[in-house]
């Protein structure tokens, strides 16, 4: 069983549209939880973190971490097609060492 | 632009080769990272250095050899390469031991440079 699961996608929406991105994960021991956005032939960007369990919201940008289920989300409201992108989900426990989900595409179409 | 620049952006090379990607960052960073990417597969940690100090290293193949002079310059030499290394290979570096935007805790964000995007023939 991999440590984390993402389902890869590819995801296509309409402008608009909300976006919903999980992951799910194993270690009971991961307390920093982040999502990171990388645009075709860039590295990844820090995009949203979340310390511990509980809800963030940055702008259209909404966080979600569930430890009791071990299960994180990222929702993207009105989404633009400049949020086309592969999306990132990375936990730590160390707050060193980050474990990467596969990436989820997600194409928003104008 | 991430402050992190790797080259080159692209490269072929034969199974026989020898050659290295280079990746710089301009942050002031003291930790470095590299990366192995490939397709629908979650990032690879493979080499971790702390203040030049090689910290980890993930069970990479000896084909593979990083070499960190300074805080600022990391280097992963590659030689005898397989087809399956094919891959982009990303560059990191994060500023170990304090916050990182002013969020409680200690994770330190990792800044990544484009990648390197290696095809071994």
């Amino acid at each position: 069983q991999k440590e984390v699961e993402q389902d890869p996608g590819p995801l296509s929406v309409p402008e608009g549209a909300i976006v919903s991105l999980n992951c799910t994960y194993s270690n009971s021991a991961f307390q920093y939880f982040m999502w990171y956005r990388q645009y075709s032939r860039k590295g990844p960007e820090l995009l949203m973190y979340t310390y511990s369990s509980g809800n963030k919201e940055d702008g259209r940008f909404t966080a979600q971490v569930d430890k009791s289920s071990k299960y994180i989300s990222l929702f993207i409201r009105d989404s633009q097609p400049s949020d086309s992108a592969t999306y990132l989900c990375a936990m730590t426990g160390s707050a060193r060492q980050l474990t990467f989900g596969s990436g989820t595409q997600l194409t928003v179409l104008p | 632009e991430t402050g992190v620049t790797q080259t080159p952006r692209h490269l072929v090379m034969g199974m026989t080769n020898k050659k290295s990607l280079k990746c710089e960052q301009h942050l002031g960073h003291n930790a470095m990272y590299w990366y192995k990417q490939s397709a629908k597969k979650p990032l690879e940690l493979m080499f971790v250095y702390n203040f030049k100090e090689q910290t980890e290293n993930n069970s990479v193949p000896s084909r593979f050899s990083p070499e960190c002079p300074n805080s600022s310059h990391l280097f992963l030499h590659l030689h005898t390469l397989q087809p399956e290394d094919s891959a982009l290979y990303l560059c990191a570096s994060s500023q170990v031991g304090g916050a990182s935007r002013g969020i409680t805790g200690s994770y330190n964000e990792q800044f990544f440079g484009p990648g390197t995007r290696l095809t071994v023939l």
